[in-house]
This record gives C-alpha cells, sequence and structure tokens, in this order.
C-alpha cells in the first residue's frame, strides 16, 4: 500500500469556521508533510513532523494549526482564515525525512475560503 | 536562496515525439534531485530521484540526466502518449535542510493524439 489518503476532497468555508483537514497513510512512514499550492504555482512547504514531533514550521501564520496525533495521522486544524489561503493543500510522507526518501504525495484538499 | 526553473512553461506536441524538458537550479549544494508529475487538480507522483553524485536515471520510457556543476537537469520522454499529458515538476533538496523541496514552477505538457 503506498497510498496517502486526504479528505475531504473539497472544502468550502467561512472566515469565521473552523474545520479540519486530514491525512492518512499506512506505509509506515515516520515523516510527514503539509504543502499548500496555489493555482499554477508549486508547491509550498508549510510544516513538517518526524516522528510525530513539529520538525519544520516554515514560518505559516497561526490561523493554520498542525497536529499528528499518530504516526499514520496528520491533521491540519483551521481557524479564520481569508480568502487568499483558498488553495489546494497536499499532504505527504516519507520513510524517515531522510534526504534520499521520496515523498509520496496524497490528492490533495480543494480549500475555497469565502 | 535556491531557486528553480523550469523550460518551457508550457510544451505542445504530437503523440509519438521524444521530447525534453529543463530544470535549472541556482545553487549546486543539493543532496538530489527529483522530477514529480501532476494531473490537474491531483498530488504529486515521483518519477525519478536523482542523488547528487549520479549523472542520470530511467525508468521506463523517461531518463533524467542530472549535472550538478552547471545546476541543470533535463527530463526525457521517449515515444510519447496523450497519457503523459500532465505537468512535470522537478525539485532539488539541499544539504543543509533536506526535509525541504524547492519546486520550479513546472512544465504542462500536452501530448496530442
Amino acid at each position: 500500500d503506498t497510498e496517502v489518503t486526504q479528505t475531504p476532497k473539497h472544502l468550502v468555508m467561512g472566515m469565521t469556521n473552523k474545520k479540519s483537514l486530514k491525512c492518512e497513510q499506512h506505509m509506515g512512514h515516520r515523516a510527514m508533510y503539509w504543502y499548500k499550492q496555489k493555482a499554477k504555482k508549486p508547491p509550498e512547504l508549510m510544516f513538517v513532523y518526524s516522528y510525530e514531533k513539529l520538525s519544520i514550521n516554515e514560518s505559516v501564520p497561526s490561523r493554520f494549526s498542525p497536529e499528528c496525533p499518530n504516526s499514520s495521522l496528520l491533521n491540519l486544524h483551521l481557524h479564520a482564515l481569508q480568502p487568499e489561503d483558498s488553495a489546494l493543500y497536499l499532504c505527504a510522507s516519507s520513510l524517515s525525512g531522510g534526504a534520499a526518501d521520496t515523498q509520496y504525495f496524497g490528492p490533495g484538499t480543494r480549500l475555497t475560503v469565502l | 536562496k535556491q531557486e528553480v526553473t523550469q523550460i518551457p512553461a508550457a510544451l505542445s506536441v504530437p503523440e509519438g515525439e521524444n521530447l525534453v524538458l529543463n530544470c535549472s537550479f541556482t545553487d549546486s549544494a543539493i543532496y538530489n534531485l527529483q522530477w514529480f508529475r501532476q494531473d490537474p487538480g491531483k498530488g504529486l507522483t515521483s518519477l525519478l530521484l536523482i542523488q547528487s553524485s549520479q549523472r542520470e536515471q530511467t525508468s521506463g520510457r523517461l531518463n533524467a540526466s542530472l549535472d550538478k556543476s552547471s545546476g541543470r537537469s533535463t527530463l526525457y520522454i521517449a515515444a510519447s502518449q496523450p497519457g503523459d499529458s500532465a505537468t512535470y515538476l522537478c525539485a532539488v533538496q539541499i544539504l543543509r535542510n533536506f526535509n525541504k523541496f524547492y519546486f520550479g514552477s513546472g512544465t504542462k505538457l500536452n501530448v496530442k493524439p
């Protein structure tokens, strides 16, 4: 099983809502990532978790809050987002976060903030 | 700061043609370079990973080369097919922070039947 799953596939939310994105993998990977991708742009790294600990936060606004409850699951909690936060949010995982590790990407959650 | 550039931004070819996609990067202190494919509205699929000590990697009709000293990589696709239509992204991982991919903006490929 080389699959990373993400739910929901699409999400529409208002600026006052609180919602969460979910990412799951069962490959035994110990590193998980959140990326944000705007239309026609490359993905931008947001957060990296390594062995369930946050190892990288790319100066992401606090309205995005990541959580890694266990090695298979990664959440991104959203609160008070802005319309410019509308994007495709991609989750990825890799074996251990080492440099030679391939990252496996999920299909993404298409987020629209009204 | 590492910057990755991909040329061309878009490419349209008839089916059966061989083609080359280009990727250049400004800082040669990379750990590896990876080529990804992305279908519209979908996630990324890893195609080939070249470590900095390697010169090329091959998988089926795909061949990726790396010239670290000149900061260039190419992705060669042989006998293109309509199913190859997608956006192709290259990304480098740098020595001092290999958890982070520096992505190019991609080349959008359309293979016409």
